[in-house]
């Protein structure tokens, strides 16, 4: 069993562009949340999402931020038109319900924008 | 809107020493509780999860202590080592989805 897994592990994008960030979750889970980490900070949720459906979005940037889990494939982070506030660290997590068995996180996406 | 708070931020103790991580939360209405531990530079490894029907959970040298009802529950760490050294994240579960993290505690062990 693989565990989460995310990549890029580094990502360097310039002003303006797209971040695509990827997280599969862990086999026989179908549950999955992204977070993020800014330096010297805790994690901040973002979203929860199952397949082909979200959850909980409430901690989303109303703008230029969006995520999908579709019936096939990995869970997708996307953002548009980054700025230098969107570097961070970016974690995944899985669960195999509804977080009762607690989370697994993946090693994360490290998002920087120069 | 459950908050979590962990204390203190950082803590510095020297080889051996037996040491308690504390973590508060403001809505007894969890779900469960989980340790993690964030080395530098890296993602979130789970140490112990907690029910929110136990009162504690125990590995190797790791104690989780669980208290609802006053919105606490602590890290004991026994005979610590400096591979111990890193961050502990708690982390509150709500009963259908999301954790909510706390800060952490940035632990540093000294030969």
């Amino acid at each position: 069993n693989a565990g989460v897994m995310q990549n890029p592990r580094h990502l360097v994008r310039r002003r303006g562009q797209e971040a695509r960030l990827r997280c599969s979750p862990m086999k026989g889970h179908s549950h999955v949340y992204w977070y993020r980490q800014l330096p010297e900070e805790g994690l901040k949720f973002m979203v929860y999402l199952q397949k082909e459906n979200i959850i909980d979005e409430s901690g989303m940037p109303k703008e230029r931020f969006s995520a999908e889990f579709p019936k096939e494939g990995p869970s997708i982070l996307r953002i548009q038109q980054v700025v230098r506030g969107d570097s961070a660290a970016y974690f995944c997590a899985s669960s195999p319900g509804q977080g009762g068995d607690g989370y697994t996180f993946g090693s994360g996406t490290r998002l920087t924008v120069v | 809107k459950q908050e979590v708070t962990q204390i203190p931020a950082a803590l510095s103790v020297p080889e051996g020493e037996n040491l308690v991580l504390n973590c508060s939360f403001t809505d007894s209405a969890i779900y469960n509780l989980q340790w993690f531990r964030q080395d530098p530079g890296k993602g979130l490894t789970s140490l112990l999860l907690i029910q929110s029907s136990q009162r504690e959970q125990t590995s190797g040298r790791l104690n989780a202590s669980l208290d609802k009802s006053s919105g606490r529950s602590t890290l004991y760490i026994a005979a610590s080592q400096p591979g111990d050294s890193a961050t502990y994240l708690c982390a509150v579960g709500r009963s259908n989805n999301d954790m909510r993290f706390g800060a952490g505690t940035r632990l540093t062990v000294k030969p």
